[in-house]
C-alpha cells in the first residue's frame, strides 16, 4: 500500500491570508489528484498532475507535482470564505488507473 | 465532465438487512469504482465495477459482503449485504471519464446502520 501523508491536518486562517497544503509518499505515483469535499458531498475534483515538476494555476489555486512524483503541493493566494473545506490528495500508481489511494485530507477553514 | 448520480442520498437501515445503492453516469466513462468514507476519515477504494464480468475487490473487501453489477458502460449498483453497525459510511460511486481521463465521484450515499 502506497501511503500518502497530507499536512497540515487542520489550518484555519483569515481572508486574504495565503496557505499551502503538502502531500508526501515514498512511493512514485503516475498520476495525482486534489479533491475538495464538502459536509455532505462527494469529493470535487480541482486537477489532475502527471507530469514531474508540472505546475498547474486554476485561478488562486496553483498546484505543483515534484520532480520525482512522489509529492505535491496546493497554495491558495488570497484565501476567501468560500475557499473552506477538506481538501483531499490522491494518487494513482502505475498501473492502477482509477484506483486511488488518499490522503487523510486537510480541513481548511477561512473566516471573514 | 462526468456527473454522476447516486440514489438513494442516504438511508437508515437495521442491523442484518441489505441496501443496495444505484450509480448512474451521463455519459460513457472507461471505469467505475466504488469507495466507501467511514466517519471521519478518508476514502478506501472498496472495488472495481468490471462491465459483464465480476468486480474486482480490493484487501479486505468480499463479494459476498458487497456484491457489485455493472450491466452497461454508464450503470452500476453496489449492495451492502448483511449489515452492521461497523457497515455505517459514506459509499461513493467514481468513475473514469473517456474524454478526459480525469477521475470524478458521485454525491456519496450515507448509510446508518442501527
Amino acid at each position: 500500500t502506497q501511503l500518502l501523508e497530507q499536512s497540515p491536518q487542520f489550518l484555519s486562517i483569515q481572508e486574504g491570508e495565503n496557505l499551502t497544503v503538502y502531500c508526501n509518499s515514498s512511493s512514485v505515483f503516475s498520476s495525482l489528484q486534489w479533491y475538495r469535499q464538502e459536509p455532505g458531498e462527494g469529493p470535487v475534483l480541482l486537477v489532475t498532475v502527471v507530469t514531474g515538476g508540472e505546475v498547474k494555476k486554476l485561478k488562486r489555486l496553483t498546484f505543483q507535482f515534484g520532480d520525482a512524483r512522489k509529492d505535491s503541493s496546493l497554495h491558495i493566494t488570497a484565501a476567501q470564505p468560500g475557499d473552506t473545506g477538506l481538501y483531499l490528495c490522491a494518487g494513482a500508481a502505475t498501473d492502477s488507473w482509477g484506483k486511488l489511494q488518499f490522503g487523510a485530507g486537510t480541513q481548511v477553514v477561512v473566516t471573514p | 465532465s462526468a456527473v454522476i448520480s447516486q440514489k438513494p442520498s442516504r438511508d437508515i437501515c437495521q442491523r442484518g438487512t441489505s441496501l443496495t445503492i444505484q450509480c448512474q453516469v451521463d455519459s460513457q466513462v472507461t471505469m467505475m469504482f466504488w469507495y466507501r468514507q467511514q466517519p471521519g476519515q478518508s476514502l478506501t477504494l472498496i472495488a472495481t465495477a468490471n462491465q459483464g464480468s465480476e468486480a474486482t475487490y480490493e484487501s479486505g473487501f468480499v463479494i459476498d459482503k458487497f456484491p457489485i453489477s455493472r450491466p452497461n458502460l454508464t450503470f452500476s449498483t453496489l449492495t451492502v449485504s448483511n449489515m452492521s453497525p461497523e457497515d455505517s459510511s459514506i459509499y461513493l460511486c467514481s468513475a473514469i471519464d473517456t474524454k478526459t481521463y480525469e477521475q470524478y465521484f458521485g454525491p456519496g450515499t450515507r448509510l446508518t446502520v442501527t
